[in-house]
């Protein structure tokens, strides 16, 4: 069975300063999708960015970006000129190609935003 | 268009009572998840509705929670004999089928707290 850990319960970062938040997994697949979401208390949950894993180029998003090291089975979030609405929950998930695409979540890391 | 919704957004039991929680996925959305969340742990996966191929409910807890999918399109999540530890965040996301993994769209939730 595939598990995704979040190693940072809560992280802090100053306005318009970077953040990078770390996530591993554990799978014996070699296909399969990687996504963080972002949970803010609304509780409704935004996809931030999605990474295919046969694909070697990192995936971007405006000011989100990952470092995607398939062989050390990393994935973390990079954060750039952070903003005040940025501060909420993030979700990394793993996402299984085999039946039913279910996702694995990791138990999530609390990111707050310094003005 | 119109986002996952879920109702009711909050509910509060009291233990031994069934509960109903609602899901209406995105419309043209063939698949369907329903994920629990508990205080301060990431989602967890109960089960998964895909056209008319029978669910996969693999991640449900107990024999007291149930679901089914009405028409291809509103699920219901019944938890029978509510416990307090069925106190989470029930969160529903659909997808769009599509040659490989495609985004899960999740609702707000319903929050439930068994007392």
């Amino acid at each position: 069975a595939q598990t995704v850990t979040q190693s940072q319960p809560e992280m802090s970062v100053q306005e318009a300063e970077t953040v990078t938040l770390s996530c591993t997994y554990d799978t014996s697949e070699s296909d399969y999708y990687l996504f963080w979401y972002k949970q803010p208390p609304s509780r409704q949950m935004i996809l931030v960015i999605r990474q295919e894993a046969y694909k070697q180029q990192n995936a971007t998003e405006n000011r989100f970006s990952v470092n995607f090291q398939k062989a050390a089975k990393s994935f973390s979030l990079k954060i750039s000129d952070s903003q005040l609405g940025d501060a909420a929950m993030y979700f990394c998930a793993y996402g299984t190609m085999e039946y039913g695409n279910k996702l694995v979540f990791g138990a999530g890391t609390i990111l707050r935003v310094k003005s | 268009g119109a986002g996952v919704s879920q109702s009711p957004s909050n509910k509060v039991t009291e233990k031994g009572k069934d509960v109903e929680l609602r899901c209406d996925p995105i419309s043209g959305h063939t698949a369907l998840y329903w994920y629990r969340q508990s205080l301060g742990q990431g989602l967890e996966f109960l089960i998964y509705f895909q056209g008319n191929s029978a669910p996969d409910k693999s991640g449900l807890p107990s024999d007291r929670f149930s679901a089914e999918r009405t028409g291809g399109s509103v699920s219901t999540l019944t938890i029978q004999r509510t416990q307090q530890e069925d106190s989470a965040v029930y969160l529903c996301a659909s997808r769009a089928l599509g040659g490989r993994q495609e985004t899960q769209y999740f609702g707000p939730g319903t929050r439930l707290l068994v007392l």
